[in-house]
């Protein structure tokens, strides 16, 4: 069966304690992992594209790479302020599937 | 700036109302559509749509209908049919539906059944 599944459900950091989202896939066909935030009553703000193995993605704080079958998050000294939802997904042919997310809550 | 415009952002509706969602984008994209969020789960899939005047069902179009009668809106009308409507909206557009780019998002419309 094709699906997303994020781990862990929620995490709690202090501020500059570093950790990892992880975002696991058995869709066949990849033709893309999406990574978004999605703060509380709002819709999902994109963040990195992934396309093959082995490739990376940098913004700020944030890192995100991918292997056959996953792909992490890296969040480093994180601030209160990238406390969200972050939601991966994998684009396969036309049809895109939704990992359940991921909320974040860094603590100052 | 370009982007997707939903409203209304709240929306209440009564037992056995059909209510209707806005969606509208200003990208140029050819590609819409509408995920249903609720809370602990993934996105899933009400409708797309791939062109102007033609649209498919998604996982769950159950309850649901769509028109995409101008290439810059998507409309979703939720029916009476949908016994749990009470759920996040959320409207995205891409390039076109087979590109390999990320989906745009809306910044969603909140359906409460009273």
């Amino acid at each position: 069966e094709d699906q997303v599944t994020q781990s862990p459900e929620a995490l709690r950091l202090q501020e500059g304690e570093s950790s990892s989202l992880n975002c696991s896939y058995t869709v066949s066909g990849l033709r893309g992992l999406f990574w978004y935030r999605q703060d509380p009553g709002k819709g999902p703000e994109f963040l990195f594209t992934l396309y093959s193995a082995g490739e990376e993605k940098e913004k700020e704080r944030l890192k995100a790479t991918l292997t056959k079958k996953e792909s992490f998050l890296h969040i480093t000294a994180p601030k209160p302020e990238d406390s969200a939802t972050y939601l991966c997904a994998v684009h396969n042919f036309n049809k895109f599937y939704f990992g359940s997310g991921t909320k974040l809550n860094v603590k100052p | 700036d370009g982007g997707i415009t939903q409203s209304p952002k709240y929306l209440f509706r009564k037992e056995g109302q059909n209510v209707t969602l806005s969606c509208e984008q200003n990208l140029n994209h050819d590609a819409m559509y509408w995920y249903r969020q609720d809370p602990g789960q993934g996105l899933r899939l009400i409708y797309y749509s791939q062109i102007v005047n033609d649209f498919q069902k998604g996982d769950i179009a159950e309850g649901y209908s769509v028109s995409r009668e101008k290439k810059e809106s998507f409309p979703l009308t939720v029916t009476s049919a949908q016994k749990n409507p009470t759920a996040f909206y959320l409207c995205a557009s891409s390039i076109t539906s087979t590109n390999t780019g990320e989906l745009f998002f809306g910044e969603g419309s909140r359906l409460t059944v009273l």
